[in-house]
C-alpha cells in the first residue's frame, strides 16, 4: 500500500525566504502528484499537478519537482509571503488506481 | 471562477442519527469524490461516483455510508446511525477527467457526532 511522507510536519519561516516542502512515497509506479494548499477549517486548493512523465511543474513562484525513481517530490516557494501561511498536503495516484493517497501535510508559517 | 461547494458547513448530530452531506460539483465534471479527514489524521479516500453509480469505495465506506446524484447538480453522501468517530470533516471533489486529472475540492463539512 503506498504510504506518503511528509517532512517537516511544521516550518516557520521569516517572510521573503524561499523554502522547500518534502514529500516522499514508498511506491514509485505513481500516475501523477498533486500539491495542494489547506487553509485552516477550509477546504483543499490544487496547487500544481505532476504527471510521472513530468520532472517539474511551475506555476508563479510556485515550483514542484517529480522524483519517481527515489519516491520525492519537493514544492518550492520562491520569496514567501505571509498570505502563503497554509498547510501543504501532497497526495500521490498510484498506477492503476482510482484514489489519492495524501501525506499528513506541512504547516507553513510565514512570519511578516 | 467555477467551484465545488458543500452543505452544511458544520453539522452537529447525536450518535446513532442519520446525516446528508450535499455537495454541488462544478457543472462540466463528470467524476465526483467524497474524502474525510479525521482531525489531526490525513485525508482518506471514501468513495468514487461517475455515471450515476460508484466506480471505487474504501475499507471505510461500508453499509453505513451511502452516496446518490438525485438531480443534475446535487451529489449526497448519506451517512446512517452516526458514531462518535464518524466526527471528521467530509470534502467534496469533482473532476472533469476522472482521477487521472486535476481534482477540485469543496470548502468541507464538518460533522461532529456527541
Amino acid at each position: 500500500k503506498q504510504e506518503v511522507t511528509q517532512i517537516p510536519a511544521a516550518l516557520s519561516v521569516p517572510e521573503g525566504e524561499n523554502l522547500v516542502l518534502n514529500c516522499s512515497f514508498t511506491d514509485s509506479a505513481i500516475y501523477n502528484l498533486q500539491w495542494f494548499r489547506q487553509d485552516p477549517g477550509k477546504g483543499l486548493t490544487s496547487l500544481l499537478l505532476i504527471q510521472s512523465s513530468q520532472r517539474e511543474q511551475t506555476s508563479g513562484r510556485l515550483n514542484a519537482s517529480l522524483d519517481k525513481s527515489s519516491g520525492r517530490s519537493t514544492l518550492y516557494i520562491a520569496a514567501s509571503q505571509p498570505g502563503d501561511s497554509a498547510t501543504y498536503l501532497c497526495a500521490v495516484l498510484p498506477s492503476g488506481a482510482n484514489n489519492l493517497f495524501f501525506g499528513t501535510g506541512t504547516r507553513l508559517t510565514v512570519i511578516p | 471562477e467555477p467551484e465545488v461547494t458543500q452543505t452544511p458547513s458544520h453539522q452537529v448530530t447525536q450518535m446513532g442519527q442519520e446525516v446528508i452531506l450535499r455537495c454541488v460539483p462544478i457543472s462540466n465534471h463528470l467524476y465526483f469524490y467524497w474524502y474525510r479527514q479525521i482531525l489531526g489524521q490525513k485525508v482518506e479516500f471514501l468513495v468514487s461516483f461517475y455515471n450515476n453509480e460508484i466506480s471505487e469505495k474504501s475499507e471505510i465506506f461500508d453499509d453505513q455510508f451511502s452516496v446518490e446524484r438525485p438531480d443534475g447538480s446535487n451529489f449526497t453522501l448519506k451517512i446512517r446511525s452516526t458514531k462518535l468517530e464518524d466526527s471528521a470533516m467530509y470534502f467534496c471533489a469533482s473532476s472533469q477527467q476522472g482521477i487521472t486529472g486535476e481534482l477540485f475540492f469543496g470548502e468541507g463539512s464538518r460533522l461532529t457526532v456527541l
